[in-house]
């Protein structure tokens, strides 16, 4: 069975640019996470989806982060314009049930 | 809100000594409780989960957790750890409706050989 499939895997952008991830769940998983892992903490909820409607967004940064999933199947996230504290390891994650799988993540450097 | 501390950010051990590593949480209503386990260069991935039943719970490579109700708690332990259980685990707490987890700071193990 393939994994959760992130992409890319390392970006570095300088302050004000603006980047978006992308996130391809395990084929059948109606529901997805998008995760904030800042270096020596632990992952973070940003934003979660059914299908492709939005169940919780409420730790989202919604005046520089933006998310979405069409289709309900890939989902992107994008953050604009980007700030220093912005650097960090964004995870995406997906459930058929309650275990959550997680993908190996894009780590995002902001200069 | 509900929140998970890790206490140990960082241990070392040597090969087959005993492990334990604290999770403490705050909730005051039903929770299902998790460690993940994230080796270098790779993915997070779930070590063991507790949803009911059997507060003592097994999981995978000799791991096994035992959930106190009575002290918030959700302790990991494997009585003689290996050098490729150097990872950092991280403890998690899914309360309420929905399938949010609210994670802990992590614990970076580290086993000398």
């Amino acid at each position: 069975e393939a994994g959760v499939a992130q992409s890319p895997r390392y970006k570095i952008i300088e302050k004000r640019q603006s980047v978006a991830f992308w996130c391809n769940p395990i084929s059948g998983h109606a529901t997805l996470y998008w995760y904030q892992q800042i270096l020596g903490q632990g992952p973070k909820l940003l934003i979660q989806f059914q299908n492709n409607g939005v169940v919780d967004d409420s730790q989202l940064p919604k005046d520089r982060f933006s998310a979405e999933r069409l289709k309900g199947v890939d989902s992107t996230l994008k953050i604009q314009p980007a700030k220093l504290e912005d650097s960090a390891v964004y995870l995406c994650a997906s459930s058929l049930e309650y275990e959550q799988f997680f993908g190996p993540g894009t780590r995002l450097t902001v200069l | 809100a509900q929140s998970v501390s890790q206490h140990n950010h960082h241990v070392i051990l040597s090969e087959a000594a005993s492990l334990e590593l604290g999770c403490n949480y705050s909730y005051g209503g039903t929770v299902n409780l998790f460690w993940y386990v994230q080796y270098p260069g790779q993915h997070l991935q779930l070590l063991l989960k507790y949803f009911s039943g059997d507060p003592l719970v097994k999981g995978i490579k000799g791991f096994e957790a035992e959930f106190i109700k009575s002290k918030f708690s959700f302790n990991l332990r494997k009585p003689s750890v290996q050098w490729s259980d150097t990872a950092e685990y991280f403890c998690a707490l899914r309360a309420g409706a929905g399938n949010m987890l609210t994670f802990g700071g992590g614990t970076r193990l580290m086993v000398k050989p």
